[in-house]
């Protein structure tokens, strides 16, 4: 079982919104990082630690952190941004990696 | 940009090893923990392990007994073995990196292509 919790499935109106959580004790300790997962594709970071989005991911992916929850924000979500979202983070212990269970994202 | 390109055996038979490699290109190889995950079909992300290229590594509870995670510096290479595999073990493996330092620590920033394996009879 995953020591990070999240939703299993979002929907969100294209060019809408969406805030995809993540909630774990490790998350008071660790910021997290998210993949991004399409089918048939591999994994992609589209957010991680405190304020980082790397070189090629849109600005409207974001994401925040607030006691033991972490949030992935996309502002104006495209038709290309459904996908599956995993979140990560070190464990308690800090000598682990754990994963959420994964957020499947519809865009209307 | 840091880019990694991963190899090795799709097809495996019961008990056999599993062994992958992965290289890393563009970028500095130090300061990063390098990493492997992987996801059966159908399901969700499992870590596997990680090595730092002093040789430190740290493995997942439930694979420990059986994986070795290991690091060539002069190659900027790190590889996984994985001995007496079952069916459980067929997956998708991929290799990534972890940044080491601050605020940023554990963030899996990179990920390779992905290696299909399959174990069966």
């Amino acid at each position: 079982s995953s020591e990070l919790t999240q939703d299993p499935a979002v929907s969100v109106a294209l060019g809408q919104t969406v805030r995809i959580k993540c909630q774990g004790d490790s998350l008071r300790s660790y910021y997290a990082s998210w993949i991004q997962e399409k089918p048939g594709q591999a994994p992609v970071c589209v957010f991680y630690g405190k304020n980082n989005r790397p070189s090629g991911i849109p600005v409207r992916f974001s994401g925040s952190s607030s006691g033991n929850t972490a949030s992935l924000t996309i502002t104006g979500a495209q038709a290309e941004d459904e996908a599956d979202y995993y979140c990560s983070s070190r464990d308690s212990s800090g000598t682990l990696v754990v994963f959420g269970g994964g957020t499947r994202l519809t865009v209307l | 940009q840091v880019q990694l390109q991963q190899w090795g055996a799709g097809l495996l038979k019961p008990s056999e090893t599993l062994s992958l490699t992965c290289a890393v290109y563009g970028g500095s190889f130090s300061g990063f923990y390098w990493t492997w995950i992987r996801q059966p079909p159908g399901k969700g992300l499992e870590w596997v392990g990680e090595v730092n290229p002093g040789g430190s590594t740290n493995y997942n509870p439930s694979l420990k007994s059986r994986v070795t995670v290991s690091v060539d510096t002069s190659k900027n290479q790190f590889s996984l073995r994985l001995t007496s595999v079952t069916a459980a073990d067929t997956a998708v493996y991929y290799c990534a990196r972890a940044r080491m330092g601050g605020y940023d620590y554990g963030s899996l920033d990179v990920w390779g292509q992905g290696t299909a394996v399959t174990v069966s009879s």
